[in-house]
């Protein structure tokens, strides 16, 4: 079955840095996607992304946080000056289908410690 | 978006049927269910949804009565490997990709 991979599976970055979260979806998806999910709490939706803009946000998702698709292949989450309640699991997502019976293919995330 | 109940935790033993109940008693007409599966450290990992009566996949069943006011994922003859979380989501027709997790159900199979 195809994957989505996200690198890199651990991060560890002091308050205050920039960090830059990669990931390569399924490769003929067209929708991409991140959620985090704080070690213990419910995973929640941050954006969604198709044809190089932004469809969706989420109220976490604020000026810190940008997305780019830099290429044909990656879909990268940028977090511009981190605080330490960005600590959580961060998972990429991509699907086939944008709206309808939408199935997600979610990556193995990336687990960002913020010192 | 209707609101899912579902247990916080169930326990079961090695080759057991296990089925897990989830309510959503607001569901609206373009509204369908869906179940996503998720390992400690991993993500969600989607499977099964529908929208009425009966839907089997390979992994699992999915029951849902005639007024959808509830779901039932059913799974057949669990192993250790199926202990997980458990989340029942409502995704409306036209969603964009925007899933609403709850705190889902946490399964513990035993041997």
């Amino acid at each position: 079955e195809p994957e989505v991979t996200q690198t890199p599976s651990h991060q560890v970055t002091q308050m205050g840095q920039e960090v830059i979260l990669r990931c390569v979806p399924i490769s003929n998806h067209l929708y991409f996607y991140w959620y985090r999910q704080i070690l213990g709490q419910k995973v929640e939706f941050l954006v969604s992304f198709y044809n190089n803009e932004i469809s969706e946000k989420s109220e976490i998702f604020d000026d810190q946080f940008s997305v780019e698709r830099p290429d044909g292949s990656n879909f990268t989450l940028k977090i511009r000056s981190t605080k330490l309640e960005d600590s959580a699991m961060y998972f990429c997502a991509s699907s086939e289908a944008g709206t309808g019976r939408v199935k997600l293919f979610f990556g193995s995330g990336t687990q960002l410690s913020v010192l | 978006l209707a609101k899912t109940t579902q247990p916080i935790s169930m326990d079961s033993y090695e080759g057991q049927e296990v089925n897990i109940t989830c309510s959503h008693n607001n569901i609206a007409t373009n509204d369908y269910i869906t179940w996503y599966q998720q390992f400690p450290s991993q993500g969600p990992r989607f499977i099964i949804q529908g929208y009425k009566t009966k839907v089997t996949n390979e992994v699992a069943s999915l029951f849902i009565p005639a007024d959808r006011k509830s779901s039932t994922l059913s799974l057949p003859r669990v192993s250790l490997s199926d202990t997980a979380v458990y989340y029942c989501l409502v995704v409306r027709s036209g969603n964009t990709g925007k899933l609403i997790f709850g705190q889902g159900t946490t399964l513990q199979v035993k041997p």
